[in-house]
């Protein structure tokens, strides 16, 4: 059964970058698509975004410009950076795995979270 | 205000069947697929139906889906007091180039 570990730092001051990775315990990583959502205090979830093992990304256009998400196949991880980071950016973090057929974009596979909180 | 609009709320009795719908456009559900999740109160996110109406491995079979035009809907039968949480129904948007989500629906079982 695959399972998404994920880490990083979970206290930040404004203006610093949030740096998280998600580790999978499968053999089949390069076979699937990989994203990050997100959950804000009281609000519902947000698509991040999204990456495969060849390294493809795509974006939330809202968060484009601060947003990085990269993959190290060798290892069975993939990451997300986000810079610039304000109180607005406080939420829970998920890295979750894309069902086949990857155009439905559901996550059948989720981390176990990471409450970021971004204050000075 | 989210792009897929949800009642905030719905409610019924034990036993009885609910329908939760999804409110979307010709960019989002009317051209992809739509899916449905759980949010119960400190678990992770569950994946319940993925593609309009198949359902994942590991999810109940008391939870199906619909979609016509440009709407969608997830229904509960044999509701049962484990089944409140919070549920969202998500797509993939043409106009936006990304995954929108609804705004939720918190199911009460009375």
């Amino acid at each position: 059964q695959m399972q998404l570990q994920q880490w990083g730092a979970g206290l930040l001051k404004p203006s610093e970058t949030l740096s998280l990775t998600c580790g999978v315990h499968s053999d089949s990583f390069s076979d699937f698509y990989w994203a990050w959502i997100r959950q804000a205090p009281g609000t519902g979830l947000e698509w991040i975004g999204e990456i495969n093992h060849g390294g493809s990304t795509v974006y939330n256009p809202s968060l484009k410009s601060r947003l990085s998400i990269s993959v190290d196949t060798s290892k069975r991880q993939f990451s997300l950076k986000l810079s610039s980071v304000t109180a607005a950016d406080t939420a829970i973090y998920y890295c979750a795995k894309v069902i086949v057929p990857t155009a439905t974009r559901a996550f059948d596979i989720w981390g176990q979270g990471t409450m970021v909180t971004v204050s000075s | 205000q989210s792009v897929l609009t949800q009642p905030p709320s719905v409610s019924e009795a034990p036993k009885q069947r609910v329908t939760i719908s999804c409110i979307g456009s010709s960019s989002n559900i009317g051209n992809n697929a739509v899916n449905w999740y759980q949010l119960l109160p400190g678990k992770t996110p569950k994946l319940l139906i993925y593609y309009d109406d198949l359902v994942p491995a590991g999810a109940s079979d008391r939870f199906s889906g619909s979609k016509s035009g440009t709407s969608a809907s997830l229904a509960i039968s044999g509701l049962q007091s484990e089944d409140e949480a919070i549920y969202y129904c998500s797509a993939w948007d043409d106009s936006l180039h990304g995954v929108v989500f609804g705004g939720g629906t918190t199911l009460t079982v009375l």
